[in-house]
């Protein structure tokens, strides 16, 4: 069965600091990983995803995810926080397309001024 | 950009009453799915519906949920006699067929259902 573990449930960083929220996976097949977005009062948004292509996964606003399978690891980064990045971050694991997503519990980000 | 829309935003409702949520997926997809994110837990999928029939379900999809296509347009979850423990935010997704994209689940805004 598909896990995903989010290490934290919040990170506050200043802006114009570096972000890194941490997501852990478990899967029995070569899955694919997603981090979504959902700022207040909107809906899930898809940043990125990994399907075995490059295990660099470059995303929208500046946001980056590294799949590192001896780790089983996702990591989403941004070299640089911005006052709008404020939002909770899912990491999501899915077996193949068009079956059900699975979440994580999600990380809060707070960017302070 | 298309997008998945929802309505009504917020529902209240009271216990043993039945309630429909609605749903416009993006036009040209063809695969559509509810979740549902209970206050503090994960968001966890309910059901997901292909080609006028249920593809899958969760052991929460009981027998008081069903989904219907009732037109090209709308997909809506029903929950017929509702419980305390239905409320919860549920969120709309669709995806298309279209191979290296099929695995990208497009959400709606949600429908805070409240029921008391």
């Amino acid at each position: 069965a598909q896990s995903v573990t989010q290490l934290d449930s919040h990170v506050s960083v200043s802006e114009g600091t570096p972000v890194l929220l941490r997501c852990n996976y478990s899967s029995s097949y070569s899955p694919s990983l997603f981090w979504y977005v959902q700022h207040p009062n909107k809906g899930l948004q898809l940043l990125l995803k990994y399907t075995s292509a490059a295990t660099l996964v470059k995303g929208i606003n500046g946001f980056e995810a590294e799949f590192k399978k001896s780790e089983t690891s996702f990591h989403l980064t941004k070299p640089s926080a911005h006052m709008s990045d404020a939002a909770e971050y899912f990491c999501v694991v899915s077996d193949s397309g068009n079956t059900p997503l699975v979440f994580g519990k999600g990380t809060r980000l707070s960017v302070i001024a | 950009e298309p997008e998945v829309t929802q309505t009504p935003s917020h529902q209240v409702t009271q216990m043993g009453q039945e309630v429909i949520l609605r749903c416009v997926p993006i036009s040209n997809h063809l695969y559509f799915y509810w979740y549902r994110q209970i206050l503090g837990q994960k968001v966890e999928f309910l059901v997901s519906f292909y080609n006028n029939e249920i593809s899958e379900k969760s052991e929460i999809f009981d027998d008081q949920f069903s989904v219907e296509r009732p037109d090209g347009s709308n997909f809506t979850l029903k929950i017929r006699s509702t419980k305390l423990e239905d409320s919860a935010m549920y969120f709309c997704a669709s995806s298309d067929e279209l191979r290296d994209r099929e695995d990208e689940q497009y959400f709606g805004p949600g429908t805070r259902l409240t029921v008391t």
